[in-house]
């Protein structure tokens, strides 16, 4: 079985400081790793994703995540809080070649002080 | 980029009644649409995963007969909720995968807040 854990359900940081949101997974083969954000009354949104290529990724928005084996961790980085990125946000685990289905964490709310 | 949408966007409904949500893919056709569900506080729950022009996969757990997919088209899915009761409230959130593409990203709709009374 396939899950995560997202260490924090909310995180608060000051506009214009780092963002560290921390997603730990469980699986007994590779997985693909995707981390989605979703705005108030908006669809999800696909931040970025891992499948197997580059440990280190580099999504939309100047968010990156980096994949490490070795802590099964997947924690989704920015170096620069903007207003526009409070929101929830979800780790999301998929088995790999071609299992479509998706397990969610259970999400980290992300405030940015002014 | 590719749209997904829901409608309505929230629904009350006295209990006993069935509540039918849409799930349309805008600009692209969508061969699987999935359905899931989400509580407060908590992560969406893959319900079911419908396939244009057959029968739906449900979870399990999922009663398939108080939840009816209908996948009749490439650009919609629907969701009904029959004989709702207040246990059935919850944000229901469905996704669409463009047809010709297998393991990519899912394009997510807004949601459908249901209350039932």
């Amino acid at each position: 079985a396939q899950s995560v854990t997202q260490l924090d359900s909310h995180v608060s940081v000051s506009e214009g400081t780092p963002v560290l949101l921390r997603c730990n997974y469980s699986s007994s083969y590779s997985p693909s790793l995707f981390w989605y954000v979703q705005h108030p009354n908006k669809g999800l949104q696909l931040l970025l994703k891992y499948t197997s290529a580059a440990t280190l990724v580099k999504g939309i928005n100047g968010f990156e995540a980096e994949f490490k084996k070795s802590e099964t961790s997947f924690h989704l980085t920015k170096p620069s809080a903007h207003m526009s990125d409070a929101a929830e946000y979800f780790c999301v685990v998929r088995k790999p070649r071609g299992n479509e289905k998706l397990t969610f964490g259970t999400g980290t709310r992300l405030t940015i002080i002014p | 980029g590719a749209v997904v949408s829901q409608h309505p966007s929230w629904v009350i409904c006295k209990s006993g009644t069935s509540v039918k949500i849409e799930c349309r893919s805008l600009d692209f056709q969508a061969t699987t649409m999935f359905w899931y569900r989400q509580f407060p506080k908590q992560s969406l729950m893959l319900m079911a995963t419908s396939n244009e022009g057959s029968k739906a996969t449900y979870e399990q757990g999922v009663e398939k007969d108080k939840f009816l997919i209908n996948h009749a088209s490439l650009t919609l899915s629907t969701l009904t909720v029959t004989s709702a009761h207040p246990e059935d409230s919850s944000f229901y959130i469905c996704s669409a995968r463009e047809s010709g593409t297998s393991g990519n990203e899912q394009f997510f709709g807004p949601g459908t807040r249901l209350t039932v009374l």
